[in-house]
């Protein structure tokens, strides 16, 4: 199957700092990605869906300002993770599609604010 | 999307068939049913989809009821790597770009 990855695989962070978590579609090209959050124990849950080329679509109770998607090229998507705050460690993960039946998601991020 | 249920919790015994069942009761007749397992601290992977009739790869088989409203993920020689949490997700058909909506998945235990 296809293959998406994502940088870095873990990050520490001092609060208030910002975070770039980059995803990208190795070996197809992703019209659409999709950015997950999942808490320990918890289901993933989506919070925005990104088309390249136009501004990302965030979900009900997901703030914009602080979450920043950026999908320049087919192949990459990033979130930055401003004014990180303890609250924001979690496990990102990112997802793309490209007119398949399948979704391929990413191996994850965890980021812990400290 | 269509809501679905799943045990939160199952065992297998290592080498036997593991049965995942799933209730999509509510499913509307252009759904896929879809199944994506996440191994802990892993991405999800994607496992087998059916519209309406069985399916089989190399991962798994999907049995889908007649009438649509439940299925069955079998992972024919369960193995240790197998232990994951495992998601039944229904959804439109067509295109990658559309979002997978996450229930809380059944957690399956493969015992040596």
């Amino acid at each position: 199957g296809a293959v998406v990855s994502q940088h870095p695989s873990r990050v520490i962070c001092k609060s208030g700092t910002s975070v770039k978590i980059e995803c990208r579609s190795l070996d197809f090209q992703a019209t659409t990605m999709f950015w997950y959050r999942q808490f320990p124990k918890k289901s993933l849950m989506l919070m925005a869906t990104s088309n390249e080329g136009s501004k990302a679509t965030y979900e009900q109770g997901v703030e914009k300002d602080k979450f920043l998607i950026n999908h320049a090229s087919l192949t990459l998507s990033t979130l930055t993770v401003t004014s990180a705050h303890p609250e924001d460690s979690s496990f990102y993960i990112c997802s793309a599609g490209q007119g398949l039946n399948e979704q391929f998601f990413g191996p994850g991020t965890r980021l812990t604010v400290l | 999307d269509a809501k679905t249920t799943q045990p939160p919790s199952m065992d297998c015994a290592e080498g036997r068939a593991a049965n995942l069942p799933c209730n999509h009761s509510t499913i509307s007749g252009n759904e896929y049913v879809y199944w994506y397992r996440q191994i802990h601290s892993q991405g999800p992977q994607y496992i087998i989809h059916g519209l309406k009739n069985n399916e089989t790869n190399e991962m798994a088989s999907l049995i889908i009821t007649e009438d649509r409203k439940s299925s069955t993920l079998i992972l024919p020689h369960a193995t240790l790597r197998d232990t994951a949490v495992y998601y039944c997700i229904v959804r439109v058909s067509g295109a990658g770009s559309y979002q997978l909506t996450f229930g809380k998945g059944t957690k399956l235990s493969v015992i040596p």
